[in-house]
């Protein structure tokens, strides 16, 4: 299986300030067509994970600009450029290079100051 | 609207079965299959099987040893996820999910099915 690992575990942020979240996977994600089959989501508490960013930069539609999602091959970010309070919640990266075993990073929990 | 929606809460014994379905709306359903994934208490995100509603086609994840059966009701858009032989590690919310393929990821999720194993 491909193993994906998230750091940091979680991340407490003051509204209006940056935030960033690393995801890495143990094999590249980047296939011959040039996407890149890595996924972001956010669960808020008490509801089901929602998506924010798919082919690891497409923001999902709704989705705040935000929101932005870049890396490539193995190595991908999460950045969230001014923090709002509803953005608490626990943020996943999933991989969907071997389609359908999908795996999720451990998560990251981002709490408001 | 696209929408799932999942049957309510369960509580189960040890060594019982449990069956939990999700019932699609508001698209093609034979054009994107559902997935299921589940997630014990602070834990991440698990996949356990998918099933196209359309053919009927469908794969499991080996974590589950055979305990998984996905089953569709065409006429009622409904797919059902049965686990055999609960134990308590099998406590978990059980979500339904679209795959959609454009996305190579789960575009829209069911509210989630609470499954509580306990004697």
């Amino acid at each position: 299986d491909v193993v994906m690992t998230q750091s940091p575990s979680s991340l407490s942020v003051t509204p209006g300030e940056p935030a960033s979240i690393s995801c890495r996977s143990s094999q590249s994600l980047l296939q011959s067509n040039g996407y890149n089959y890595l996924a972001w989501y956010l669960q808020k508490p008490g509801q089901s994970p929602q998506l924010l960013i798919y082919l690891g930069s497409n923001r999902a539609s709704g989705v705040p600009d935000r929101f932005s999602g870049s890396g490539s091959g193995t190595d991908f970010t999460l950045k969230i450029s001014r923090v709002e309070a509803e953005d608490v919640g626990i943020y996943y990266c999933m991989q969907a290079l071997q389609t359908p075993l999908f795996t999720f990073g451990q998560g990251t929990t981002l709490e408001i100051k | 609207q696209v929408q799932l929606v999942q049957s309510g809460a369960e509580v189960k014994k040890p060594g019982a079965s449990v069956k939990v379905s999700c019932k699609a709306s508001g698209y093609t359903l034979t054009g994107h299959p559902l997935h299921w994934v589940r997630q014990a208490p602070g834990q991440r995100p698990q996949w356990m099987g998918w099933i196209n509603i359309g053919n009927g086609n469908r794969r499991y994840s080996q974590n589950f040893q055979g305990r998984v059966t996905l089953t569709r009701d065409t006429s009622a858009t409904t797919v059902y996820l049965e686990l055999s032989s609960l134990r308590s590690e099998d406590t978990a919310v059980y979500y339904c999910a679209r795959y959609y393929g454009d996305y190579e990821a789960f575009d829209i999720w069911g509210q989630g099915t609470m499954v509580t194993v306990s004697s």
